[in-house]
């Protein structure tokens, strides 16, 4: 079946403008999770949804971003007033449930969303 | 906090070589361990886990073990081949109230020539 997808697969904008980004898990999965990669780094936990509502983002670096998860599936992450230092890839996974490593929890990735703020 | 550190690479060997990806890590608790896979151009693809000390993880021709006194989980390849090319990430998972937040090392590119 269809892996996670995310779109856009690119999004160079300039400082100061918003921006959103689009997830869409693997059907059925109820857990869903947005990581950020720098450059030279692993991903990093922005923010995870149990369902529609935000479980944990204590991820999320500061109030100009923000994720939505309306239905219960899609999510967008979105970012106001973009800064130089939000370029990154932004990841997106979903499993079928969450919490420790049984495989049904195991995390899907998508193949990201690389933003370029200039 | 949690944190992974692995060998910074790249890394490059020749087809048919031996690997070894070092990873350690530091968490409360009992972790679950895992190493990732990003081939070019693909998302991140889980390659083998393991759940408590002295468990052996494998998939593909690729292993590692969970070494509680060491704090370890090494990735080994016997014999690379030009398709194993890709960045491998250690991570790990929470065993307590956080058990959803993977912590991920740097990533290690990994290049085998034929």
């Amino acid at each position: 079946g269809a892996g996670v997808s995310q779109t856009p697969s690119n999004k160079v904008t300039e400082k100061g403008k918003y921006v959103e980004l689009r997830c869409d898990p693997i059907s059925g999965h109820t857990a869903l999770y947005w990581y950020r990669q720098s450059l030279g780094q692993g991903p990093e936990f922005l923010i995870y949804f149990q369902g529609t509502g935000a479980a944990d983002d204590s991820g999320l670096p500061n109030d100009r971003f923000f994720a939505v998860r309306p239905e219960g599936s899609v999510s967008t992450l979105k970012i106001q007033r973009t800064e130089r230092g939000d370029s990154a890839v932004y990841l997106c996974a979903s499993s079928p449930r969450s919490g420790g490593p049984n495989p049904t929890n195991e995390q899907f990735f998508g193949p990201g969303t690389r933003l370029t703020v200039l | 906090g949690d944190s992974v550190t692995q060998m910074e690479g790249p890394v490059t060997l020749s087809e048919e070589a031996f690997l070894t990806i070092n990873c350690t890590y530091t968490a409360t608790g009992y972790p679950s361990l895992f190493w990732y896979v990003q081939y070019p151009g693909e998302g991140l693809q889980l390659l083998l886990k393991a759940t408590k000390a002295d468990d052996k993880g494998s998939n593909k021709g690729f292993e590692a073990t969970y070494r509680k006194e060491t704090t370890s989980f090494h990735l080994e390849k016997g014999s690379v081949q030009v398709s194993d090319s890709a960045v491998y990430f250690c991570a790990l998972i929470y065993s307590g109230g956080s058990n959803y937040k993977l912590t991920f090392g740097k990533g290690t590119l990994l290049t085998v020539n034929p």
